[in-house]
């Protein structure tokens, strides 16, 4: 069965610490996968696309990484910020379908 | 470039009454979307049009929900009559191609539910 599964499910951290959080998929051919950042009360917004053939691609502080071999992603916040405080969606589009698979989450907190 | 609109942005409603919600997507966008997001859930996508043509409303729960876009660019999504489950944000999502590519979907702000 074609899944997206996230970890942690929440997370509490100090501003101006790293962090990472993680994304597995089980979805078979695997074409892209996208990273959303979604504030309380707001939709998601795109932060970044992973390909097949990329590794790595950085947005600012946020720098996201791709393992085609062991499906697993991760995105990786630098030097956080109390506006980073939002859930984090990890997403891959269903093979053969016109439909998306998003994970549950991880809802970061950033406390000063 | 305006982003898609959503209105209301948050709706009270006792069960068993009706509640419409609208969308406008980016101008353009020839997909839209509605997802249906629970509390501490990812979204889960309601209905799917191409253009005015549904692509995708096998998740729909067709006995009260029934969405519209007529004219190929708004789109209305209805609830009639309304469950207590039917709490939850409301979210719609356009993009330039039909999804399960590269595209970016855009996001509304969503419409908040309460079913009381």
């Amino acid at each position: 069965k074609n899944q997206v599964e996230q970890s942690p499910q929440s997370l509490i951290i100090l501003e101006g610490k790293n962090c990472t959080l993680q994304c597995n998929y089980t979805v078979s051919p695997f074409s892209n996968l996208r990273w959303y950042k979604q504030d309380t009360g707001r939709g998601p917004v795109s932060l970044t696309i992973m390909t097949f053939s990329e590794n790595t691609k950085s947005n600012g502080r946020y720098t996201a990484t791709l393992d085609a071999d062991t499906k697993q992603s991760s995105l990786h916040i630098t030097a956080s910020q109390l506006s980073d405080s939002a859930s984090y969606i990890c997403v891959v589009p269903n093979p053969g379908t016109y439909k998306y698979i998003f994970g549950t989450g991880t809802r970061l907190k950033v406390l000063a | 470039e305006a982003g898609v609109a959503q209105s209301p942005r948050y709706k009270i409603i006792e069960k068993r009454q009706s509640v419409a919600f609208w969308c406008n997507p980016i101008s353009g966008h020839a997909t839209l979307y509605w997802y249906q997001q629970i509390l501490g859930q990812g979204p889960k996508l309601l209905i799917q049009f191409q253009n005015n043509g549904v692509v995708d409303d096998s998740q729909l729960p067709k006995d009260r929900f029934s969405a519209e876009r007529l004219k190929g660019v708004d789109s209305t999504l209805k609830i009639q009559p309304a469950k207590l489950e039917d709490s939850a944000v409301y979210l719609c999502a356009s993009s330039t191609l039909a999804g399960g590519s590269g595209e970016t979907q855009y996001f509304g702000p969503g419409t908040r539910l309460l079913v009381l």
